[in-house]
């Protein structure tokens, strides 16, 4: 079946704009994850959704960065204000259930190059 | 906060071989493991699972888990030169709502 999709595959955008990217998890997973991964780093988790419940977005690296995930499917990361250091690989991930048990499957990523 | 760790390589074996990569967790409590996948510019690709202590074997990967000294490891046999990737151990982090990923291993198989 369909696997986790994002979009844009690629997004280059000036200082100081907004950007939005979109996931599409794997449908009947009720779990969604925000990952990034900056140039020679390693992954770091931005924001966690499963279901109705509140999210997890301990993660996130500070307040120009915001989620939401719509009827319990489609996900959008906003990086509002962009900095250069906000460059880096955004990825999404999709698992059946939530609970650190289940297998995340990663969607094929948004490469933001900030200039 | 919990922590992966394992070798960055690169480990270098010919084709054929046997390759193992190594991971460490610093939390005992941890219940599951994973092993991904990532080619260069690529994102990762989940291998392996493991749950238990001892091996579980899928084709040429052996994923072997020691919760009492918090390794788990990843044997790939009969290394081919498309195995050639960056290897990433990840474990739950406490919530259960994310992963915490080493930061790789790259392998390199020569033919």
């Amino acid at each position: 079946g369909a696997g986790v999709s994002q979009s844009p595959s690629n997004k280059v955008t000036e200082k100081g704009k907004d950007v939005e990217l979109r996931c599409d998890p794997i449908s009947g997973h009720t779990a969604l994850y925000w990952y990034r991964q900056s140039l020679g780093q390693g992954l770091e988790f931005l924001i966690y959704f499963q279901g109705n419940s509140a999210p997890d977005k301990s993660g996130l690296p500070s307040d120009r960065f915001s989620a939401e995930r719509t009827g319990g499917s489609v996900s959008t990361l906003t990086i509002q204000r962009t900095q250069q250091e906000d460059s880096a690989v955004y990825l999404c991930a999709s698992s059946l259930d939530a609970g650190g048990f289940y297998e995340q499957y990663f969607g094929p990523g948004t490469r933001l190059t900030v200039t | 906060q919990k922590e992966v760790e394992q070798n960055s390589g690169p480990l270098s074996v010919p084709e054929g071989a046997i390759a193992s990569l190594n991971c460490t967790y610093s939390d005992r409590g941890s219940q599951s493991f994973f092993w991904y996948r990532q080619y260069s510019g690529k994102s990762p690709e989940l291998i392996m699972s493991i749950y238990s202590n001892g091996d579980k074997e899928d084709g040429r990967f052996t994923a072997q888990l020691n919760k009492a000294s918090q390794y788990v490891s990843l044997l790939i046999r009969d290394s081919q030169p498309s195995d050639s990737a960056t290897y990433l151990c990840a474990v739950p982090n406490q919530a259960g709502t994310a992963l915490i990923f080493g930061k790789g291993t790259t392998l390199s198989v020569s033919s």
